[in-house]
């Protein structure tokens, strides 16, 4: 079983809709990253929390700690969020440094 | 202010040759770490530097190997590749305060082919 998991891999919505994305994890964290990366290749974080929610733009993020989830919502979807959306967590301590990366969820808008 | 820069973007080596690659952070992130994306394991980590010291390694052989210099800029090297070593590698900066870490900045990758 992975450390991380991501729910669903792929996902396909109509302009306008409203979408979630879902990551477990198993392990103890000290930070959850949500990253995107379009065709191409280039990442870019998203957000990195630790409690709580985060918003940005039509972007909102939130994580519950005793659950191990987070989910990453995308309100009023625009095709050119098509995207794959990537989870990754961060340890405790001496393992802080490494990275436990989701199979990532590859998100298609259509107009 | 200049975002993560990897270099060489795109390059071509055979088996059995071995394989440079550049990143250059933001200025002032003192943090790099790389990973490296295939088709088939998606993201992994492969090590992280900061100021010079290597502070973290992911299950990687050590065929596999990396440095940091004084200004930040860091190299990583794999020896003998293999056709599997084939793969997205993506370098990513950060700054880190009194050992927490903060957002990361990803370079746009460093694709390699092993023919």
């Amino acid at each position: 079983k992975n450390e991380v998991e991501q729910s669903p891999q792929n996902l396909t919505a109509q302009e306008g809709e409203f979408i979630t994305i879902n990551c477990s994890y198993s392990v103890g964290i000290s930070a959850l990253h949500w990253l995107q990366q379009h065709p191409g290749g280039g990442i870019v974080s998203l957000f990195m929390l630790s409690s709580g929610k985060k918003k940005h733009g039509r972007l909102i993020a939130t994580i519950n700690i005793q659950e191990k989830h987070s989910s990453l919502h995308i309100t009023a979807s625009h095709p050119r969020d098509s995207a794959v959306y990537i989870c990754a967590v961060r340890g405790y301590g001496g393992s802080q440094g490494n990275l436990i990366f989701g199979k990532g969820t590859k998100l298609s808008v259509k107009p | 202010k200049a975002g993560v820069t990897q270099t060489p973007r795109y390059l071509i080596k055979t088996r059995g040759q071995q394989v440079t690659l550049s990143c250059s952070p933001i200025s002032g992130h003192r943090s790099v770490s790389w990973y490296q994306q295939t088709p088939g394991q998606g993201l992994q980590f492969l090590f992280e530097y900061f100021s010079e010291t290597q502070r973290n390694k992911g299950n990687f052989p050590g065929r596999f190997s990396g440095r940091q210099f004084s200004n930040s800029r860091s190299e990583m090297n794999v020896s003998t590749l293999e056709l599997g070593d084939s793969a997205l590698y993506l370098c990513a900066s950060s700054l880190t305060d009194r050992g927490l870490y903060g957002e990361l900045f990803f370079g746009e990758g460093s694709r390699l082919t092993v023919l």
